[in-house]
């Protein structure tokens, strides 16, 4: 079974500064998806950033930035020049290959980030 | 993943009622996905549709619980005699197509069981 770990439930960083939240995760699958997802406190879910593992580079949106080790099966999330509009819940998740082509996620916990001035 | 249409965005029901969520996954993505998150947890999966298809509902409990997602219209969820454990945010998210595709979230539905 396919397992995310979020070891950080909360974290501060100052306002302009870069941020890492750490995310490892269990799998022995070779081919498989890693998302990150920001959800505020009014609840949505919001589509931050999506890394491959066949992907050669890391990836990146804006002020995201995917640090992807394969090796040590962990895809850390940098953002970078945090702003108070940063500060939410960030999900770490798996796609799950054994559903028949789907797009099943395995979540991890979460981690807490507050932005401060 | 604005496109992603869920309603209502707060349901309030009594013990015993019915709860009836519904999706509009967006435009051209013909997969849809339902999760639940109870409070202070992360989102667990539900079930996995394409059109009048339920192809993986693995995380569906075995009773009251049931999804679909016809030829036309979105896909519903639904709570049949709801009780108080049933009191969640429940997301669906939708995908252009399989497993090589990004999937995006709607806003959710706060389900709450008095």
């Amino acid at each position: 079974a396919q397992k995310i770990t979020q070891t950080q439930p909360g974290m501060f960083v100052q306002e302009k500064e870069a941020v890492t939240l750490d995310c490892t995760y269990d799998t022995s699958d070779q081919s498989y998806g890693l998302f990150w997802y920001k959800q505020p406190s009014s609840g949505e879910m919001i589509f931050l950033i999506y890394q491959g593992s066949y992907d050669e580079q890391n990836a990146t949106e804006g002020r995201y930035s995917l640090n992807f080790q394969k090796a040590r099966k962990s895809a850390n999330l940098v953002i970078s020049a945090s702003q108070l509009g940063d500060s939410a819940m960030y999900f770490c998740a798996m796609r799950d290959t054994n559903t028949g082509g789907g797009n099943k996620l395995t979540f991890g916990t979460g981690t807490q980030l507050k932005v401060e001035l | 993943n604005a496109g992603v249409m869920q309603n209502p965005r707060h349901l309030v029901r009594r013990r015993g009622q019915e709860a009836r969520l519904r999706c509009s996954p967006m435009k051209g993505h013909s997969h849809v996905y339902w999760y639940r998150q109870l409070p202070e947890e992360g989102l667990k999966f539900m079930v996995y549709l394409q059109k009048e298809n339920i192809i993986d509902e693995s995380g569906m409990p075995k009773e009251r619980f049931s999804a679909e997602f016809p030829k036309e219209g979105p896909s519903i969820l639904r709570i049949q005699q709801v009780v108080r454990g049933d009191s969640a945010a429940y997301f669906c998210a939708s995908s252009e197509g399989g497993r090589l595709e990004k999937l995006f979230f709607g806003s959710g539905t706060q389900l709450s069981v008095l």
